[in-house]
């Protein structure tokens, strides 16, 4: 069955960069795009942007737009999201979510997700 | 960005009730809608897409419809396991947005 498995919490200070790993099992890994979402305490759920596992083509979020990067490392079908320039608005729990279409024509809805990683910006 | 406004924020219903939410688009996103159902502690889970697909071992209690602008989740027939926090989510245009969020409790 398809599963993605998150790295672990991490708690990191105002100004540093966190990097979250998103492993993915049960399926192809480069036929469909990783989307990552984050949900920030007490507030719902935003888009961050996807990755194109297959050529490492990325779209992101313009809210995002200098501060992330999304690759992956194909060899051990992992996903990766890094945010840089963190404050304490970034405190939040972090999800990969593959998208359900295969392929790269489109995108549709989410059908797997990650556990979540939980992220604590904090002085 | 394409704001997606769900109502109500909260819901209190009973174990067998059916329960209707609503979710608009501020534009029109056609029938690029998915509904989620998320428990707390644990990741989203999507229960519907392209406005009324039922995504597969969801139960068919579930059902959606809409176009446009204007969507709806409907339970037809709430079970204790149902009793969490909904989202909707537009992706026909980026950035991809979801609704704030309705959550079910139990009356």
């Amino acid at each position: 069955q398809v599963r993605l498995v998150q790295s672990g919490a991490e708690v990191t200070k105002p100004g540093a960069s966190v990097k979250v790993s998103c492993k993915a099992s049960g399926y192809i890994f480069t036929g469909q795009y990783m989307h990552w979402v984050r949900q920030v305490p007490g507030q719902g759920l935003e888009w961050m942007g996807w990755m194109n596992p297959s050529s490492g083509g990325t779209k992101y979020a313009q809210k995002f737009l200098g501060r992330v990067s999304m690759t992956r490392d194909t060899s051990i079908n992992t996903a990766y999201m890094e945010l840089t320039g963190l404050t304490s608005d970034d405190t939040g729990v972090y999800y990969c979510a593959r998208d359900s279409y295969v392929g790269f024509s489109g995108s549709f809805s989410f059908d797997s997700w990650g556990q979540g990683s939980l992220v604590i910006v904090s002085s | 960005d394409i704001q997606m406004t769900q109502s109500p924020s909260t819901l209190s219903a009973s174990v067998g009730d059916r329960v209707t939410i609503t979710c608009r688009a501020s534009q029109s996103i056609n029938s690029w809608l998915a509904w989620y159902q998320q428990k707390p502690g644990k990741a989203p889970k999507v229960l519907i897409y392209k406005t009324s697909s039922l995504e597969s071992g969801v139960p068919s209690t579930f059902s959606g419809s809409g176009s446009g602008t204007e969507f709806t989740l409907t339970i037809s027939s709430l079970q204790p396991d149902d009793f969490a926090t909904y989202y909707c989510q537009q992706y026909k245009t980026y950035p991809y947005t979801f609704g704030q969020g309705t959550k079910l409790e139990i009356k």
